[in-house]
């Protein structure tokens, strides 16, 4: 059974530029999360969605968006990226919402 | 706000103890508490999950415990190796408005095994 997939896995960007990440989930898992983790700020819910809704936000700018497909994978965009966006992004899917968490091993975003 | 704190912060162990590693949380509504074990640059790899209304969960060497009532976790690794040597992060989560989950992760503990 495939893990959780992430695209790509690394990526240089310049300030100001916008990017996309992609998740595609465990197949039949209908719950995708993302999170931001850098060293100071440690790992920070960023939102999730379910059955192509979303369902919580965590306390990021509106530049930072998201979205689901009905195939339930998941593409979140960071437009106008600033130094601080440098960060490993990391998606998890679950198969329904309050079950195991299962993560991708991340897009490494760097911003120069 | 769901605050959680892992003790130590780093440990360096050698090759075959018993170690614990611990994971405190401030609100005890949690719907359930997953361990991680996280390599270096790498995703998390998921290592047990617990439900809120149990009280441990094992995998191999690897046992976890979870007291709802006074906030605490810990995760037990018996006779460790250096293939454990990893960052373990433990994170809970809630069911917010809009039957939504989030998970709150500790800033982990860095586990060193030395052969």
């Amino acid at each position: 059974k495939a893990g959780v997939t992430q695209t790509p896995r690394y990526l240089i960007k310049t300030r100001g530029q916008q990017v996309t990440l992609s998740c595609s989930p465990i197949s039949g898992h209908r719950s995708v999360s993302w999170y931001q983790q850098t060293p100071g700020q440690g790992l920070q819910f960023l939102f999730e969605y379910f059955s192509e809704t979303q369902r919580n936000k965590g306390n990021f700018p509106g530049r930072f968006s998201g979205r689901q497909f009905s195939n339930s994978r998941s593409e979140m965009n960071v437009s106008t990226l600033e130094l601080g966006d440098s960060a490993l992004y990391l998606c998890a899917s679950s198969h329904h919402i309050g079950t195991e968490a299962f993560f991708g091993q991340g897009t490494r975003l760097t911003v120069v | 706000k769901q605050e959680v704190t892992q003790i130590p912060a780093a440990l360096s162990v050698p090759e075959g103890e018993n170690l614990v590693l611990n994971c405190s949380f401030t609100d005890s509504a949690i719907y359930n508490l997953q361990w991680f074990r996280q390599d270096p640059g790498k995703g998390l790899t998921s290592l047990l999950l617990i439900q809120s209304s149990q009280r441990e969960q094992t995998s191999g060497r690897l046992n976890a415990s979870l007291d709802k009532s006074s906030g605490r976790s810990t995760l037990y690794i018996a006779a460790s190796q250096p293939g454990d040597s990893a960052t373990y992060l433990c994170a809970v989560s809630r069911l917010s408005s809009g039957s939504a989950r989030q998970l709150t992760f500790g800033s982990g503990t860095q586990l060193t095994v030395l052969p």
